[in-house]
């Protein structure tokens, strides 16, 4: 039973809204990550933070940004969707010491029409 | 730069035979190896890690995975697959020090023929 939530599990918007994606975690992890993945293909990290008001933007450059002021919250924010940006889009989270491994959220689906 | 291969895009095989779904990994220094299975609309579930230790790992749902550090491979097998078994197949890698982001391959999709 995965211990990350992300909402909305699906969503369609139009091109310019604005939009925000949850992430939220309950296993007190310092790192988490956000990625990008279109369907059946390999993953794109966009953002990851350390810890709380620490974020860095990854490999893909999104238009999007992220906060972390709560070490269990990592929303990520659309300031103005274009049909580039449909895509499933996952959370993950790992903490520093502990097992090695990223546990993932079941990830949002947005699609912009 | 660290990297993975996942030189098969796509693996079939007949329910009850073996399976095995290649990867292989360049990163400086020791490697910490993960593997994930996606289903269909979900996200990445955990399989099973090296980190250090018995060559040999075990993981969920009878997978297992063999680290060869000469050949820089770490495959993932299970002895007897089933049509559940099908199935988005990630392998990750990081260093065991330094940075905590991790590399995935491409993904590898398993077919289970009944």
């Amino acid at each position: 039973e995965a211990d990350i939530y992300q909402t909305p599990r699906s969503l369609v918007i139009g091109t310019g809204k604005k939009i925000t994606l949850e992430c939220s975690q309950t296993m007190g992890h310092d790192k988490m990550y956000w990625y990008q993945q279109d369907p059946g293909m390999e993953l794109h990290l966009i953002h990851y933070s350390y810890g709380v008001n620490s974020t860095e933007k990854g490999d893909l450059s999104s238009e999007s940004t992220v906060s972390r002021i709560r070490t269990e919250h990592f929303p990520l924010t659309l300031e103005s969707a274009r049909p580039s940006h449909t895509s499933q889009y996952l959370c993950a989270s790992m903490q520093t010491g502990g097992s090695g491994g990223y546990t993932f959220g079941s990830g949002t689906r947005l699609t912009v029409v | 730069a660290q990297s993975v291969a996942q030189p098969e895009d796509q693996v079939n095989v007949a329910e009850g035979n073996p399976l095995t779904v290649k990867c292989t990994y360049s990163v400086s220094g020791n490697p910490y190896l993960f593997w994930y299975v996606q289903y269909p609309n979900r996200g990445l579930q955990f399989l099973l890690k090296y980190i250090t230790g018995d060559n040999l790992v075990k993981g969920s749902y009878g997978f297992e995975a063999e680290f060869n550090k000469s050949q820089t491979s770490f495959h993932l097998k299970k002895p007897s697959a089933l049509v559940s078994d099908s199935a988005l197949y990630f392998c990750a890698v990081r260093p065991s020090g330094g940075s905590y982001i991790p590399t995935f391959g491409r993904g590898t999709s398993l077919i289970v023929h009944p």
